[in-house]
């Protein structure tokens, strides 16, 4: 399986601010899943962002709060807008290898004060 | 009631004991996969089961499909297994998780 770099690893930001969140892999993928996981919850899909085209957003999600860039095959954003303390989560990519799994990168902790 | 239902929620041992912590799903699954999250929150895949028994190291995961459960146990836990584990399902084209099993092991 291959690696990914994810970018930053925390932040603390003001309410109002956005934050993009970037994800490398070392290895081309069609889709990259991006999951938030909110303070003792567990991971819930936000988007899949495939290669040249618009990402497709899980309910509750919507494209103007959380839009996604997809920009080649081996990397992605995330950005994270006019945020409130709500939005205070743990962010991570992934990526499927069919039979081989899932990697995941190494997390974004967000906090929003 | 969730799709994915993990136990013990926590989850506290000495150093060696054996460790077990299950999870039950309520769908159709492709794969189940267990997963170790840091405190940092990065997530590293464990195991990915459709059937049968899987052994890495001092780690073992087992699926029963029939019974729609899955065990990860370790064997002779260490501090640095100290983590959460997280059973996820491949329920059509997405993974569903747990909430996870919080686990510290004390020298």
């Amino acid at each position: 399986s291959a690696v990914i770099s994810q970018k930053p690893s925390r932040d603390i930001c003001q309410r109002g601010t956005s934050l993009t969140i970037q994800c490398q892999v070392d290895s081309q993928v069609t889709m990259m899943f991006w999951y938030r996981q909110q303070p003792g919850q567990s991971l819930t899909l936000i988007a899949t962002a495939n290669q040249g085209s618009e990402a497709t957003y899980e309910s509750g999600f919507v494209i103007d709060k959380f839009p996604i860039s997809r920009p080649n095959l081996t990397f992605s954003t995330l950005t994270v807008s006019n945020m409130s303390p709500e939005d205070s989560s743990i962010y991570l990519c992934s990526v499927n290898w069919g039979r081989y799994g899932y990697t995941f990168g190494s997390g974004t902790r967000l906090t929003v004060v | 009631k969730n799709e994915v239902e993990q136990s013990p929620q926590n989850l506290t041992a000495q150093e060696g004991e054996f460790i077990t912590i299950n999870c039950s799903y309520s769908v159709g699954i492709s794969a189940l996969h267990w997963l170790q999250q840091h405190p940092g929150g990065g997530i590293v895949s464990l195991f990915m089961l459709s059937s049968g028994k899987k052994k890495h190291g001092r780690l073992i995961a087992t699926i029963n499909i029939q019974e729609k459960h899955s065990s990860l146990h370790i064997t002779a836990s260490h501090p640095r297994d100290s983590a959460v584990y997280i059973c996820a399902v491949r329920y059509t084209d997405k993974l569903i998780f747990g909430t996870g099993t919080r686990l510290q092991v004390f020298p």
